[in-house]
């Protein structure tokens, strides 16, 4: 399958202080990164979907200027969690979709990223 | 919008026995069901989907069947093994382009040796 790479995998940062977390496609082109948060033992969280070149579009609730998203290049998006604060400690996780041959879309996984802040 | 239930939150089975998990969604535009497998601390990682013009579809071991007019899909995994322990996912979408994937709450599969 198609492989996205998700950067850093861990990270612990100082309360007030921003963290950055990069999702790459490494083998194919992505229009659209999703990025989902996840508390322990729940479900992935949309938080907001992310087009190359325009605006992401945030899910209700999703504070936009908090969580800052920019999909520059059509393999990379980053999340930037601005003035961090504990309760942003959390398992973020973007995707990447895939057209295939068979007519559907494909959704890929990075391995996730778990902030802590401290 | 779409809603996806899940069921049961927690399965616990001997190594060999099979799991069956099931799902619900609400909207009847939804064509794609795919499910993920997450181990801890990791990325969903895609095991097996089905679109709405299948009604089963077989990856070895694992098995998705749909029903559209019912609108549940469920995920059967045979002879299953220790390594098959981990949360999975369902997951709902009209993948039209590129539309988001609404997800049920998670099972926690667990195969006992």
């Amino acid at each position: 399958g198609a492989v996205v790479s998700q950067h850093p995998s861990w990270v612990i940062c100082k309360s007030g202080t921003s963290v950055k977390i990069e999702c790459r496609s490494l083998d194919f082109q992505a229009t659209t990164m999703f990025w989902y948060r996840q508390f322990p033992k729940q479900s992935l969280m949309l938080m907001a979907t992310s087009n190359e070149g325009s605006k992401a579009t945030y899910e209700q609730g999703v504070e936009k200027d908090k969580f800052l998203i920019n999909h520059a290049s059509l393999t990379l998006s980053t999340l930037t969690v601005t003035s961090a604060h504990p309760e942003d400690s959390s398992f973020y996780i973007c995707s990447a979709s895939r057209p295939t041959l068979k007519g559907i879309t494909e959704a890929f996984f990075g391995q996730g990223t778990r902030l802590t802040v401290v | 919008g779409e809603n996806v239930e899940q069921h049961p939150s927690t399965l616990s089975v001997q190594e060999g026995d099979s799991a069956v998990i099931k799902c619900t969604y609400s909207d009847s535009a939804s064509n794609y069901f795919p499910w993920y497998k997450q181990e801890l601390g990791k990325g969903p990682q895609l095991i097996i989907d089905i679109r709405s013009n299948v009604g089963e579809k077989k990856d070895q071991r694992i098995a998705v069947t749909l029903n559209k007019t019912a609108k549940h899909f469920s995920l059967h995994i045979t002879e299953t093994q220790p390594e098959d322990s981990a949360v999975y996912f369902c997951a709902a979408s009209m993948n039209s382009g590129y539309s988001t994937l609404t997800f049920g709450k998670g099972t926690m599969l667990l195969v006992s040796p």
